[in-house]
């Protein structure tokens, strides 16, 4: 059983790029959740993914973007970046309905912004 | 707003005893609970889960709806205990998890 995986593992833009983040799921899952977790906080809730469809989103503008695809692999997209984007980007999947609500994370990809 | 709340930052212990990491949330329906836990270079895993009631490395989470507490327990540290713990709980849909801002244990040897 492969687990999540995220790419890139680090990377670093500047201000007003845009930046995308991969992610591929859990076999087996066919939601995914996007999360932001700056320096000593924990993650926050960006949006979720299920059977292609944003199914949820958090407190995040609109130039957060996202893409489920049909093997349920997922995209985060950033737009405009300001510094404060700075961040672990987490990408979770889960079964989805049925699921225990058990998250299953990747590493990660960190994103720093200049 | 679905809120989780820990209050300690950092909390440290010596090996061999008892740890509590508290953690309050939001009253908003009714929420599933979790501890999830990130040791040292590994990636952020479920912990345990209330609905569950078990057991995970010797920890135990008591849901206490009248103060819409969530605390997690173990009776005697370990040094392999030091991680980072998240508390969380399910929001407006069954698989979106909100998390706190986390305690840092540390175990003393």
């Amino acid at each position: 059983e492969t687990g999540v995986t995220q790419s890139p593992t680090h990377l670093i833009k500047t201000r007003g790029q845009q930046v995308t983040l991969r992610c591929s799921s859990q076999s087996g899952h066919n939601t995914v959740s996007w999360y932001q977790q700056a320096l000593g906080q924990g993650p926050q809730f960006i949006f979720q993914y299920y059977r292609e469809e944003e199914n949820g989103r958090g407190n995040f503008p609109p130039r957060f973007s996202g893409l489920q695809f049909p093997n349920y692999s997922s995209e985060l997209n950033v737009n405009a970046l300001e510094l404060d984007d700075s961040a672990l980007y987490l990408c979770a999947s889960s079964p989805g309905w049925g699921g225990t609500g058990e998250l299953f994370f990747g590493e990660g990809s960190r994103l720093t912004v200049l | 707003a679905q809120r989780v709340t820990q209050p300690e930052k950092l909390l440290s212990v010596f090996k061999g005893a008892p740890v509590e990491l508290k953690c309050n949330y939001s009253y908003s329906g009714s929420p599933e609970l979790f501890w999830y836990v990130q040791y040292s270079r590994q990636r952020l895993q479920l912990l345990l889960r209330h609905i569950s009631r078990e057991s995970i490395k010797g920890f135990t989470a008591d849901l206490n709806k009248g103060e819409t507490s969530f605390h997690l327990k173990k009776p005697f540290a370990q040094e392999e205990d030091s991680a980072m713990y998240y508390c969380a709980r399910t929001g407006t849909s069954y698989d979106k998890v909100i998390f706190g801002p986390g305690t840092s244990l540390s175990v003393i040897p």
